[in-house]
């Protein structure tokens, strides 16, 4: 089955402490990219991945860092996690000129 | 700096009727513009997807179009049922590998 797969579902964690959540899709997709999605302030864009070592910064990329080193995967990294990352997150893929195919969301809280 | 509106912010109408959703942005030049629907704590679902070059996409009770000109699409929903309830986002890409930015969207109640 076509799917993008992200993990943890849900995730609380403290200040300060470094956490990954990992995506991975298995449609050989290209296009890899982070979203967070925040009440009033809609889905917002983190990274974006054209393709393998190819990586670029969406609107809201302060806080984050990604990587690229396989084509199935692309993890999100927050080094020292605060409050103000208390988030939705959704991890999409897609070929360039396709649908854009979304993970189930990671509910992450600060604390 | 492409921006992506929805109006209205949120709708109910009674089961059975049609209605129309409303996507703007300030940018012509886009590569493609694709209507998603999500579930309150799921994610999102693709409805339809339409390239710069083409009007319309339709899918069973859905139609979308696109109007590059006035920076504007619609989404169609005929004979609408209480399993539409959802938010409703659409999004435009920039490139072919670019940023994809979405709207705020419209909330959906179909009263049976």
């Amino acid at each position: 089955e076509a799917q993008v797969t992200q993990n943890p579902r849900y995730l609380i964690t403290v200040t300060g402490k470094k956490l990954t959540v990992t995506c991975s899709q298995n449609m050989n997709h290209e296009y890899m990219s982070w979203y967070r999605q925040d009440p009033g302030l809609g889905l917002r864009q983190i990274y974006y991945s054209m393709n393998v070592e190819v990586t670029d910064k969406g609107d809201v990329p302060e806080g984050y860092k990604v990587s690229r080193k396989e084509k199935r995967n692309f993890p999100l990294i927050l080094e020292s996690p605060s409050p103000n990352q208390t988030s939705l997150y959704f991890c999409a893929s897609s070929h360039p000129n396709e649908k854009l195919f979304f993970g189930s969301g990671t509910q992450l809280s600060v604390l | 700096k492409q921006e992506v509106t929805q109006i209205p912010a949120a709708l109910s109408v009674p089961e059975g009727e049609n209605l129309v959703l409303n996507c703007s942005f300030t940018d012509s030049a886009i590569y493609n513009l694709q209507w998603f629907r999500q579930d309150p704590g799921k994610g999102l679902t693709s409805l339809l997807l339409i390239q710069s070059s083409q009007r319309e996409q339709t899918s069973g009770r859905l139609n979308a179009s696109l109007d590059k000109s006035s920076g504007r699409s619609t989404l169609y929903i005929a004979a609408s049922q209480p399993g539409d309830s959802a938010t409703y986002l659409c999004a435009v890409r920039l490139t072919s590998y670019d940023k994809v930015i979405f709207g705020p969207g419209t909330s959906l109640s179909v009263i049976p």
